[in-house]
Formats: structure tokens, C-alpha cells, sequence
């Protein structure tokens, strides 16, 4: 079966902290994945990657950066956390693979930034 | 770029009823329609997909339809029981030689009463 874990399931952090939250896969999958999640809002796609070392800005990447230095791993980073920031992030994975295009996700990470 | 609607976002039903979710997308290029059902706590996992070669697709209990022309795609859940409460999430790409990128609706919060 296909696992991607996220480091935590619960952070409270202060505003102006740096966050970071960690997605580890163990597929050997090249796409990486951060969503946003909020009530009415849905998924909301902060970065990509798809291959080590490189990132592309998804629809709401402002206050946000990323870091992929292995295929398996893939953070997200809050420089400086706002109260705004306070949502649920999702990490998925997929693989680039003809027809194979399910994204597997982690359980996500509810943040709370006081 | 892609726009996915996705209705109603809400629905209650009593057990044994049948459920339908419509979704509605904008680019005519998408050619991969995936739904995906988040159990409470857990992150959104893979429930059936289609393609847009494919007008109807069924796995037991659970259907999805595709209308290509009108750009609507719909998952129908027939004799629905507790355990299908969940959040429903559509979401559209161009898989399958495309960028792997899907665009979620805003989900369906399903509920069904005993």
C-alpha cells in the first residue's frame, strides 16, 4: 500500500514563528503536493514538485515556501506564521506514470497559529 | 486556467437512499474526473475515477457520469448507508500525458441518518 505520512497531526504555533511541516512518501513517486483545506473552500494547491529540487507555485503560494532535497520528502515552510495561516495542509503524492494518476494523500496536519 | 464547481455542498439522506453529486468543469482538455471521499480525520482518498473516453463507469454501489459536451460529471451513490458520510471532492485534469494537476471542487459534505 501506499503511505505518505506528515509529521504531525496537531501544531500550535505563535504568530511569527517558522513552521514546518514534513510529507514523507515511500513509493518512489515523483509528484509532491501541498494542499490547503478550509471549511467552503476545498483544496487549495500551495506548491509542487515534480523531481528533487525543484517547485512550482501552485494557486495560493504567498507566505509559503517549499524545500524537496530527497524524492521521498517534501516540506512546507511558513517563514513567519500569520493567524491567517490557521487551516488544515495536506501533502499528497503521484506518480508521473502513463494512467496512473491518483493522488495518494497524508492525513494532514491541523495548524493553529495564536 | 481550470474551474471546477462542484453541488450541493451539503446533502442529507436517510439510510437507503440514493445520493448524487454534480460537478461542472470549464476546460475542454481535462480528460481525467476523480473523486475522492475524506473521512473524518483522515486525508481524501481515491473512491472511482473516469476518463473522458468513458460515458459511465460503476463499482458496486458507487457510479460516476461523464457528458463531455455539457462538461458535467456526477457520482452517484445508490442504498447509501452511515459509513458513506464523508466529504466528497470532484476534481478535473488532463492525465494522462497532461500536467497530472487536478483542480478540486469545493467538496459535498454528505450525511447519512440511520
Amino acid at each position: 500500500d501506499v503511505k505518505v505520512t506528515q509529521s504531525s497531526r496537531y501544531l500550535v504555533k505563535r504568530t511569527g514563528e517558522k513552521v514546518f511541516l514534513e510529507c514523507v512518501q515511500d513509493m518512489d513517486h515523483e509528484n509532491m503536493f501541498w494542499y490547503r483545506q478550509d471549511p467552503g473552500l476545498g483544496l487549495r494547491l500551495i506548491y509542487f514538485s515534480y523531481d528533487v529540487k525543484m517547485k512550482e507555485k501552485g494557486d495560493i503560494p504567498e507566505g509559503y515556501s517549499v524545500s524537496r532535497e530527497k524524492k521521498e520528502r517534501f516540506s512546507l515552510i511558513l517563514e513567519s506564521a500569520s493567524t491567517n495561516q490557521t487551516s488544515m495542509y495536506l501533502c499528497a503524492s503521484t506518480t508521473l506514470r502513463q494512467y496512473q494518476e491518483t493522488q495518494y494523500f497524508g492525513p494532514g496536519t491541523r495548524l493553529l497559529v495564536l | 486556467g481550470e474551474n471546477v464547481e462542484q453541488h450541493p455542498s451539503t446533502l442529507s439522506v436517510q439510510e437507503g437512499d440514493s445520493a448524487v453529486i454534480k460537478c461542472t468543469y470549464s476546460d475542454s482538455a481535462s480528460n481525467y474526473f476523480p473523486w475522492y471521499k475524506q473521512e473524518l480525520g483522515k486525508g481524501p482518498q481515491l473512491i472511482i475515477d473516469i476518463r473522458s473516453n468513458v460515458g459511465e463507469k460503476k463499482d458496486q454501489r458507487i457510479a460516476v457520469t461523464l457528458n463531455k459536451t455539457a462538461k458535467h460529471f456526477s457520482l452517484h451513490i445508490t442504498e447509501t448507508q452511515p459509513e458513506d458520510s464523508a466529504v466528497y471532492f470532484c476534481a478535473a485534469s488532463t492525465g494522462a500525458g497532461g500536467s497530472y494537476i487536478p483542480t478540486f471542487g469545493r467538496g459535498t459534505s454528505l450525511i447519512v441518518h440511520p
